[in-house]
């Protein structure tokens, strides 16, 4: 099983909303990540988490906000998005961070 | 600059023919993934090569490492409608601890 699973597929939401993206994985992966991708372009990445703690921001701003409850389960918290925010975020995990990443399907935000 | 060259950018081609993406950098990866992935949806891995000089293939895809672990190519023969996607290569830096994408090619297989 090397599933990567993400809820919602889809979110509109409006720029005052507080929204949270989810991820789950059960491959006993001990490293994942958040990444956005905007059309035609490779994924850039938000954030890692190893052993539930967070190791690498690349400068995201507060208000996108990670949240790694266990092992198995990640979340970002959305608040006072705004339009250029749109995009699909994609979640991703691996055994560790020097191993190959599987994604999930990735959800489509479209902050209005 | 890109840490990962990716060329070409955009690819379109009959059904039939053969097509090669390639990957370039001037620095050393301990591994590289291959993904495909179609709008909408995530990247899903190809293929991972690790081994300098690594050949790799998956039916009609070959995937190959360079010796010095710096560069990659993918090989599609008969390329088939179904191909058309784009593909990412994506490297792990030999002493970092995250992925670096190439830029991405486009694909488009006419039938």
């Amino acid at each position: 099983d090397t599933e990567v699973t993400q809820t919602p597929k889809h979110l509109v939401m409006g720029m005052t909303n507080k929204k949270s993206l989810k991820c789950e994985q059960h491959m006993g992966h001990r490293a994942m990540y958040w990444y956005k991708q905007k059309a035609k372009k490779p994924p850039e990445l938000m954030f890692v988490y190893s052993y539930e703690k967070l190791s690498i921001n690349e400068s995201v701003p507060s208000r996108f906000s990670p949240e790694c409850p266990n092992s198995s389960l990640l979340n970002l918290h959305l608040h006072a998005l705004q339009p250029e925010d749109s995009a699909l975020y994609l979640c991703a995990s691996s055994q560790a961070v020097s191993s190959e990443a599987f994604f999930g399907q990735g959800t489509r935000l479209t902050v209005v | 600059t890109q840490l990962l060259e990716q060329s070409p950018q955009f690819l379109s081609i009959q059904e039939g023919e053969n097509l090669t993406v390639y990957c370039n950098s001037s620095s050393v990866f301990s591994s590289l993934q291959w993904y495909r992935q179609e709008p909408g949806e995530g990247p899903v891995l190809l293929v991972t090569v690790v081994t300098g000089g690594e050949v790799k293939k998956l039916k009609r895809l070959t995937f190959q490492f360079g010796d010095a672990r710096k560069d990659s190519s993918l090989h599609i023969t008969a390329a088939q409608p179904g191909d058309t996607g784009l593909y990412l290569c994506a490297g792990l830096m030999e002493y970092g601890n995250k992925l670096v994408f190439g830029a991405g090619t486009i694909l488009r297989v006419k039938s």
